[in-house]
């Protein structure tokens, strides 16, 4: 079955600066890559996906690339901003599945 | 706006016990999954169910059982609580986007 491995576990930068998590997928099939983001205290919502046909996305100051070669993706975040503090958990799937495997998660730390 | 509703957000049991996790959503979807959060190990799913009375393994469904007698209800039972399953419990559905997850608030399961 598909296994994804996040990195790193935490990440401390200072606000301004920019932030990138990275994730390493098994099974080629995979077609969906999502990001979910999780406050303290609150429940994970998704905030960014990409799927295999598109190597880039961007949403204001978030974006996600996809290599599938390589088998893996990230995620970046620009001038990161205090509210950006939150844990955040890669996945991903065979949209034929429907079931989602997600990566360990990273601890995000934006030092004022 | 989706809502996925976990019936606790704190439980404390004892060893032995009979435990019954709810989760309840109001979007009429079909898919619905149980996952622990635990860290350093993300979220790992235990159960997820395609429709009424449906139910399939996820990747830790030891100590584990699933009940959906309605739509609506996904229920998640440990049939004698032990301290290993001392964990965060989130609950998750999907609608006609099906790879896009919503998440409930948790339950933050102690067994002593």
């Amino acid at each position: 079955g598909e296994n994804v491995e996040q990195h790193p576990s935490t990440l401390s930068v200072q606000e301004g600066d920019s932030a990138v998590i990275k994730c390493t997928y098994s099974d080629s099939a995979s077609n969906y890559f999502p990001w979910y983001k999780q406050e303290l205290g609150k429940r994970p919502q998704l905030i960014i996906d990409i799927r295999s046909n598109v190597g880039e996305k961007k949403d204001q100051r978030i974006a996600v690339t996809l290599n599938k070669t390589a088998k893996h993706f990230s995620l970046h975040i620009t001038e990161t901003q205090p509210e950006d503090s939150a844990v955040y958990f890669c996945a991903a799937s065979n949209e034929g599945a429907q079931k989602l495997v997600f990566g360990q998660g990273t601890r995000l730390t934006i030092n004022p | 706006d989706v809502k996925v509703t976990q019936s606790s957000r704190y439980l404390v049991k004892r060893t032995g016990e009979k435990v019954f996790l709810e989760c309840v959503q109001d979007m009429d979807h079909e898919n619905m999954f149980w996952y622990r959060q635990d860290p350093g190990l993300g979220l790992r799913l235990i159960y997820f169910s395609y429709d009424v009375k449906m139910k399939e393994k996820g990747d830790i469904p030891e100590g584990y059982s699933v009940s959906r007698e309605k739509k609506e209800r996904f229920s998640l039972i440990l049939e004698s609580a032990s301290t290993n399953q001392t964990s965060m419990y989130l609950c998750a559905s999907t609608g006609p986007a099906k790879n896009i997850q919503y998440f409930g608030a948790g339950t933050r399961l102690s067994v002593l």
